[in-house]
């Protein structure tokens, strides 16, 4: 079974703040990955797909990268709508597997 | 637009099965498979299975192999997946999503979430 493990568990910020989240593979996924941002009590929103492409309709301040066993999430100016948490997601057709999630937080 | 509509929440006793529904609307349902996950509180998401609206063919999790059972139903384009011999550990919100095909490699549309309280 692949392992996803994302780095911090919980992150505090402020408004405008540069933040990165950390999601490694415990073997080889290429750029299989995908970052979801989830608020109370909704379903998870697709951010990034293909380790790197902006889903339609999320702001550019958003980004992705990474390829193979790491990979980053980027968020350049953190808005008050960002404070969530976010999963990173190993996807092919046999299997899927998600990061334990990072909290975003205010500081 | 696309829509994925889940029924809704469910309690049961320990042993006994549960079937949610997940009815899908806005798009070709045959074209796109379905993804079933759960997440408990406190837990990491974790995927139950998938199955091709359009042929029924499944794909499930080795976990929950033999107690997970995925179907469709292409005249009321809905999918259901039921579990059975439930334990508490099964009390989780249970949530469909669309497959984003080859072009995406994610689920693009989540349903609302079903939570499944499992208690005696």
């Amino acid at each position: 079974d692949i392992q996803m493990t994302q780095s911090p568990s919980t992150l505090s910020a402020s408004v405008g703040d540069r933040v990165t989240i950390t999601c490694r593979a415990s073997q080889s996924i290429n750029r299989w990955l995908a970052w979801y941002q989830q608020k109370p009590g909704k379903a998870p929103k697709v951010l990034i797909y293909k380790a790197s492409s902006l889903q339609s309709g999320v702001p550019s301040r958003f980004s992705g990268s990474g390829s193979g066993t790491e990979f980053t999430l980027t968020i350049s100016s953190l808005q008050p709508d960002d404070f969530a948490t976010y999963y990173c997601q190993q996807y092919n057709s046999y299997s899927v597997h998600f990061g334990q999630g990072t909290k975003l937080e205010i500081k | 637009q696309v829509q994925l509509v889940q029924s809704g929440a469910e309690v049961k006793k320990p042993g006994a099965s549960v079937k949610v529904s997940c009815k899908a609307s806005g798009y070709n349902f045959t074209n796109s498979p379905i993804h079933w996950v759960r997440q408990a509180p406190g837990q990491r998401f974790e995927w139950l299975g998938w199955i091709n609206a359009g042929n029924g063919y499944t794909k499930y999790s080795q976990k929950f192999q033999g107690r997970v059972t995925i179907t469709s139903d292409t005249s009321a384009t809905t999918v259901y997946m039921e579990l059975s011999s439930l334990r508490s550990e099964d009390t989780a919100v249970y949530y469909c999503a669309r497959d984003g095909g080859w072009e995406l490699l994610c689920f693009d549309y989540w349903g609302q979430g079903t939570l499944v309280t499992v208690s005696s």
